[in-house]
């Protein structure tokens, strides 16, 4: 089974434009969920999607967004970038059923706002 | 929504010697609790969780304990090897994962 796929892998912007990275999750599994990971902050929840629903949010301005496909695949986009929205955005999916436990990981994206 | 605290941030030990990292947890609905490992430049991956009806499971050298009461919960890892070092993270989440919350993460380092 192919893994959890995230594209761009590095992206450099500048203050003010927008970016959207993509997530393509494990074959059958319809739920994908999104963090943000800087140094000393851990992995910060952002959202997460099922069956082209956003079920959850996380603590995030309203510049952060998302949106999933039919297909399970899922974009996340930032507007009006900022220098502090420099890291790297993790994407990972799982069955989204009840009990089902893990998350998959993707390798990231790793923006870098100039 | 959960919050999770971790610590310690940064923990070194001898090769050999056990290695502990604590989380604790807000939401009392909280009932799966998995610990994540990311070496360096890698993905997350997870090495070992634990479900609310169970107390402690062991795999090989690790092992987690979960006081439910207390909402804390603690990932040991005993003969710590070099290929231990990376940072660790431990998460809590309601089950059907659409809220899955990290700590900040230990970085732990196993000294040769």
């Amino acid at each position: 089974k192919a893994g959890v796929t995230q594209t761009p892998r590095y992206l450099i912007k500048t203050r003010g434009q927008q970016v959207t990275l993509s997530c393509s999750p494990i074959s059958g599994h319809r739920s994908v969920s999104w963090y943000q990971q800087t140094p000393g902050q851990g992995l910060q929840f952002l959202f997460e999607y099922f069956s082209e629903t956003q079920r959850n949010k996380g603590n995030f301005p309203g510049r952060f967004s998302g949106r999933q496909f039919s297909n399970s695949r899922s974009e996340m986009n930032v507007s009006t970038l900022e220098l502090g929205d420099s890291a790297l955005y993790l994407c990972a999916s799982s069955p989204g059923l009840y009990n089902t436990g893990e998350l998959f990981f993707g390798e990231g994206s790793r923006l870098t706002v100039l | 929504g959960e919050n999770v605290e971790q610590h310690p941030s940064t923990l070194s030990v001898q090769e050999g010697d056990s290695a502990v990292i604590k989380c604790t947890y807000s939401d009392s609905a909280s009932n799966y609790f998995p610990w994540y490992k990311q070496e360096l430049g890698k993905r997350p991956q997870l090495i070992i969780d634990i479900r609310s009806n169970v107390g402690e499971k062991k795999d090989q050298r690790i092992a987690v304990t979960l006081n439910k009461t207390a909402k804390h919960f603690s990932l040991h890892i005993t003969e710590t090897q070099p290929e231990d070092s990376a940072v660790y993270f431990c998460a809590a989440s309601n089950g059907n994962n659409n809220d899955m919350r990290f700590g900040a993460g230990t970085r732990l380092t196993v000294k040769p």
